[in-house]
């Protein structure tokens, strides 16, 4: 069955420093990878995909994220975190039937000043 | 271009009330879907519709029921509300069941049914 990891709850980094967060996927075919960030009290805003072709795919907000298929994985990066970043990112797979989207548990980002 | 509506943004319920739910898109979306939030849960699909007078269960459908007259409107209705349905609720709409389509997500209703 497919399903989406992602190891970190919660993760703390000061303002100014890189971030890195983890999702490992598990999806018999080329998986359609998103990552979404939710703000408190706020709906889903999409930040990244990957469909196919460059594996390194660049977002809004400065992030980025890396698919590589030898490890399952598509880590979300961003160079120098801002206190604004502080929010939930969802690492997601397409389901590949019925439309359906496979979220991560979810990774709550907090910045201190 | 309003993207997702949903209505209302807060809802307190006593055990045993219906309500509604209301989700609207203007992208002319085929696909939309509800989904329940729970922490240290991710999201979790309810229901979901492929267009117009097409509806399936997804993952957790018990005590809900939805409806899709028309492609602009996927209403979610509790039928009789229960303590375990106190959740965050999303609609989302994709623009069909292509994997590489992005989904738009509204606001969310928090629920709390006491």
């Amino acid at each position: 069955a497919q399903s989406v990891t992602q190891p970190d709850i919660h993760i703390t980094v000061s303002e100014g420093a890189s971030l890195e967060l983890r999702c490992n996927y598990s999806y018999g075919a080329t998986p359609y990878l998103f990552w979404y960030v939710q703000s408190p009290g706020q709906g889903l805003q999409l930040l990244l995909k990957y469909f196919s072709g460059d594996t390194l795919v660049q977002g809004i907000k400065g992030f980025e994220a890396e698919f590589k298929r030898s490890q399952s994985s598509f880590n979300l990066r961003k160079p120098s975190v801002h206190w604004s970043d502080a929010a939930e990112y969802f690492c997601i797979v397409d389901g590949g039937s019925q439309g359906n989207l496979i979220f991560g548990k979810g990774t709550k980002l907090s910045v201190k000043p | 271009n309003a993207g997702v509506t949903q209505t209302p943004k807060f809802q307190v319920l006593k055990t045993g009330q219906s309500m509604t739910l209301q989700c609207a898109q203007d992208m002319n979306h085929e696909y939309m879907s509800w989904y329940r939030q729970d922490p240290g849960m991710g999201l979790r699909l309810i229901h979901y519709s492929v267009g117009a007078g097409i509806t399936d269960q997804g993952e957790v459908p018990n005590g809900y029921n939805v409806s899709r007259s028309t492609t602009e409107d996927f209403p979610l209705r509790l039928l009789s509300a229960a303590p375990s349905q106190t959740s965050v609720y999303f609609c989302a709409s994709r623009l069909n069941l292509q994997g590489d389509t992005e989904a738009f997500f509204g606001q969310g209703t928090r629920l709390t049914v006491v």
